[in-house]
C-alpha cells in the first residue's frame, strides 16, 4: 500500500495562477480532508469529504475547491493564487471521521509546500 | 467554536527528564482526542488516542473532563523523542492545536 499520495512536493505560482493538489489513497478510505499548516498555527481544514460525490467546507475554504468523483482521489484546486495561500498543504484520510465515537486515526499525506509570489 | 489549545510553542528538556506537553480543549460533552506526531522529515501520524488508554513508545495521555485537559507524558524523554506534537479533537474533521516543538537535549 501507497498509503497517502500528494503530488507536487514543492510548487511556486505567480498571483493569480491556478493549478490543482492531487490527493490519492489506496486505503479504500471513505474520508478525505485537505489541511493546511502555517508556523504557528497548525493545521486547519479546508475542504473536507465523506465519500464519493459529498464534499464541504471546512474552517478555511475560501479560494479553494475540492470534487471527489472517486473514492481514491480529492483533488484541491487553487483558483486565483494568492500569497496569503502561501503554506504546506496536507491531504487526510480515515475510515471513518465524522460520526460521534469514531475514534478513527487520519492518514495523512507528505504534504505539498506551495509558494505564491 | 471547538477549540483546541496547546500553551507552550516550544518545550526543551534534557534527555531522561519527565515531559509533559499540555492540551486543553473547549467543553462540549464527550471529545474525542488525539495525539500526533511528526518527526523530522516525516509525515505527520496518529501517536495515542483518548480512547485505547494505552502507552506508545513511552507517552501516556489521560482525559481530566473535569479540567478539559489531555496532557501527553512521558516519565523519561529520549532524544528520539524530539519532534512537533499535536494534540487534535474529532476524528476526520479535526480541529487541531497549533502545536508543540519538543526539543530533547543530550
Amino acid at each position: 500500500n501507497a498509503g497517502v499520495t500528494q503530488t507536487p512536493k514543492f510548487q511556486v505560482l505567480k498571483t493569480g495562477q491556478s493549478m490543482t493538489l492531487q490527493c490519492a489513497q489506496d486505503m479504500n478510505h471513505e474520508y478525505m480532508s485537505w489541511y493546511r499548516q502555517d508556523p504557528g498555527m497548525g493545521l486547519r481544514l479546508i475542504h473536507y469529504s465523506v465519500g464519493a460525490g459529498i464534499t464541504d467546507q471546512g474552517e478555511v475554504p475560501n479560494g479553494y475547491n475540492v470534487s471527489r468523483s472517486t473514492t481514491e482521489d480529492f483533488p484541491l484546486r487553487l483558483l486565483s493564487a494568492a500569497p496569503s495561500q502561501t503554506s504546506v498543504y496536507f491531504c487526510a484520510s480515515s475510515y471513518s471521521g465524522f460520526g460521534r465515537g469514531s475514534y478513527n486515526e487520519q492518514f495523512f499525506g507528505p504534504g505539498t509546500r506551495l509558494t505564491v509570489l | 467554536a471547538q477549540r483546541v489549545t496547546q500553551p507552550e510553542k516550544l518545550l526543551s528538556v534534557f534527555k531522561g527528564a519527565p515531559v509533559e506537553l499540555k492540551c486543553n480543549y473547549s467543553y462540549s460533552g464527550s471529545p474525542e482526542l488525539f495525539w500526533y506526531v511528526q518527526y523530522s522529515r516525516q509525515r505527520l501520524q496518529l501517536l495515542l488516542r483518548h480512547i485505547s488508554r494505552e502507552s506508545i513508545k513511552g507517552f501516556t495521555a489521560d482525559l481530566n473532563k473535569g479540567e478539559t485537559s489531555f496532557h501527553l507524558k512521558k516519565p523519561f524523554a529520549q532524544e528520539e523523542d524530539s519532534a512537533m506534537y499535536y494534540c487534535a479533537r474529532n476524528a476526520g474533521k479535526s480541529t487541531f492545536g497549533d502545536g508543540t516543538t519538543l526539543t530533547v537535549k543530550p
